[in-house]
């Protein structure tokens, strides 16, 4: 079975600029996370979608982060524009609909100069 | 700062028992989980424990739940050099179908 798949591994960007993150969770995972993690800490939820819909973003930054599932599988996370608090590590995850064990994806590195 | 906490920094030798403890905050959680990750990777599950539950067994893994002090650990026995990674405490939030708190994290380092 194929793994949480995430693209880029690595982003380096100069802030103000914009930057786009993509995930294709596991197949038939009807939920999908979007989660940040700063260096030193664990992972803090940004976005969870159940199918297409937002079920939580609540920790959105949403003057500048945006995230979308518009056919309810793959998922794009934005950030314009980029500050230089924004550089951590982007991880996707994505759960069966039977229960709430969270597989990850190898995560999206940026680095905002 | 983290509502889930565990220590920092954990120092064993390759064949030795590793005990890593996490505190957390949510005492209606329903579920509590152990990840691994290692350098370069997404998180791991490792392990997970009901709340229901005072303590599960899966191989070298044994996971401990005090839930009256809200302390959750994590013991691997005979620690190997591949166990070297961080591991993460996270709590189910009962708000919130599906999200999970965070620790910090715990560094191990297991030496020869």
């Amino acid at each position: 079975e194929a793994g949480v798949a995430q693209s880029p591994r690595y982003k380096i960007i100069e802030k103000r600029q914009s930057v786009a993150f993509w995930c294709n969770p596991i197949s038939g995972h009807a939920t999908l996370y979007w989660y940040q993690q700063i260096l030193g800490q664990g992972p803090k939820l940004l976005i969870q979608f159940q199918n297409n819909g937002v079920v939580d973003d609540s920790q959105l930054p949403k003057d500048r982060f945006s995230a979308e599932r518009l056919k309810g599988v793959d998922s794009t996370l934005k950030i314009q524009p980029a500050k230089l608090e924004d550089s951590a590590v982007y991880l996707c995850a994505s759960s069966p609909p039977s229960n709430d064990e969270q597989y990850f994806g190898p995560g999206t590195r940026l680095t905002v100069t | 700062g983290e509502d889930v906490e565990q220590s920092l920094f954990l120092s064993v030798r390759e064949g030795d028992s590793s005990v890593i403890n996490c505190t957390y905050t949510d005492s209606s959680s329903t579920y509590l989980y152990w990840y691994k990750q290692e350098p370069g990777a997404g998180l791991q599950l490792l392990t997970y424990i009901f709340s229901n539950m005072d303590m599960k067994q899966d191989q070298r893994l044994t996971v401990l739940l005090n839930k009256k002090d809200k302390h959750l650990s994590l013991r691997i026995a005979d620690t190997q050099t591949g166990d070297s990674a961080i591991y993460f405490c996270a709590e189910s939030l009962t708000d919130s179908w599906g999200k999970l708190q965070f620790g910090a994290g715990t560094q191990v380092v297991v030496t020869p």
